[in-house]
C-alpha cells in the first residue's frame, strides 16, 4: 500500500531563517506531488505541484519554492522566512495515470515563525 | 465569491444523530467531488469520491451530488464521538491538465458527544 511521510511534525523557526520541509512517498512510482498550505479556520491553498522529477509549478506568488529531486521526493523551501509563512503545509500525492485521481495527504507540518 | 462555500459550523450533535454536512460552488465546470475528514493536527483524509450527479454509499456514509443546484452533501448516519472531526468538500473539473487541481471548501466543524 501507499504511505507518505512528512517531517517535521512541527517546527518552530525566527524570522528571516531559511526553511527546508520534506515529503516523500512510498509504494507507488511517478506520482502527481503537492504541496498546500492550510490557515486556521480556512481550506487547503495549493502551492506547488509536480508532475515528474524537475518539474514543478507554482499557483501563487509567494515568498517558497518547492524541488523534487527524486521520483518520490518533494521538497518545500525558503530562503528567509516571513512572519506569513506561518501555517500547517500539507504534502499530498495522486496516481499520475488519468487525471481523475483523488488526491491523498500527509499528516503535515506545523511551522511557526517567531 | 468564493468558488465553494462551506459552512465552518461548529456543528455538535448527540451520538447517534444523523449529520448533514454540505457544500455549495459557483464552476459548473466541476464533475469530481470529494469529502475528506480531518481530524486535530493530522492531514486530511479521503472519505468519498464521487463523479457527477448521484448518490454514492459506504458504510455509515452517503456522498449526494446535486449538479443542476451546485450542491453537494454528506450524510453521516449513526454519528459516533469518533467521527468529530473537520470535513472538507474539494472539487475538480474534468479533463485539462493531468495534475487535478481541487478546489476545496473551508471545513466544517464537527463535535458529536457521547
Amino acid at each position: 500500500s501507499q504511505t507518505i511521510h512528512q517531517w517535521p511534525a512541527t517546527l518552530v523557526q525566527p524570522v528571516g531563517s531559511p526553511l527546508s520541509l520534506e515529503c516523500t512517498v512510498e509504494g507507488t512510482s511517478n506520482p502527481n506531488l503537492y504541496w498546500y498550505r492550510q490557515a486556521a479556520g480556512r481550506g487547503l491553498q495549493l502551492l506547488f505541484y509536480s508532475v515528474g522529477i524537475g518539474q514543478i509549478s507554482s499557483e501563487v506568488p509567494q515568498n517558497l519554492s518547492a524541488s523534487r529531486p527524486q521520483d518520490r521526493q518533494f521538497i518545500l523551501s525558503s530562503k528567509k522566512l516571513l512572519l506569513s509563512d506561518s501555517g500547517f503545509y500539507l504534502c499530498a500525492w495522486s496516481v499520475l495515470a488519468g487525471p481523475n485521481q483523488p488526491q491523498h495527504f500527509g499528516d503535515g507540518t506545523r511551522l511557526s515563525i517567531l | 465569491q468564493k468558488e465553494v462555500e462551506q459552512d465552518p459550523g461548529p456543528l455538535s450533535v448527540p451520538e447517534g444523530a444523523i449529520v448533514s454536512l454540505n457544500c455549495t460552488y459557483s464552476n459548473s465546470a466541476f464533475q469530481y467531488f470529494m469529502w475528506y475528514r480531518q481530524y486535530s493536527r493530522k492531514g486530511p483524509e479521503l472519505l468519498m469520491y464521487t463523479y457527477s450527479s448521484g448518490n454514492k454509499e459506504d458504510g455509515r456514509f452517503t456522498a449526494q451530488v446535486d449538479k443542476s443546484s451546485k450542491y453537494i452533501s454528506l450524510f453521516i448516519r449513526d454519528s459516533q464521538p469518533s467521527d468529530s472531526a473537520t470535513y472538507l468538500c474539494a472539487m475538480r473539473r474534468a479533463g485539462g491538465t493531468s495534475y487535478g487541481k481541487l478546489t476545496f471548501g473551508q471545513g466544517t466543524i464537527l463535535t458529536v458527544h457521547p
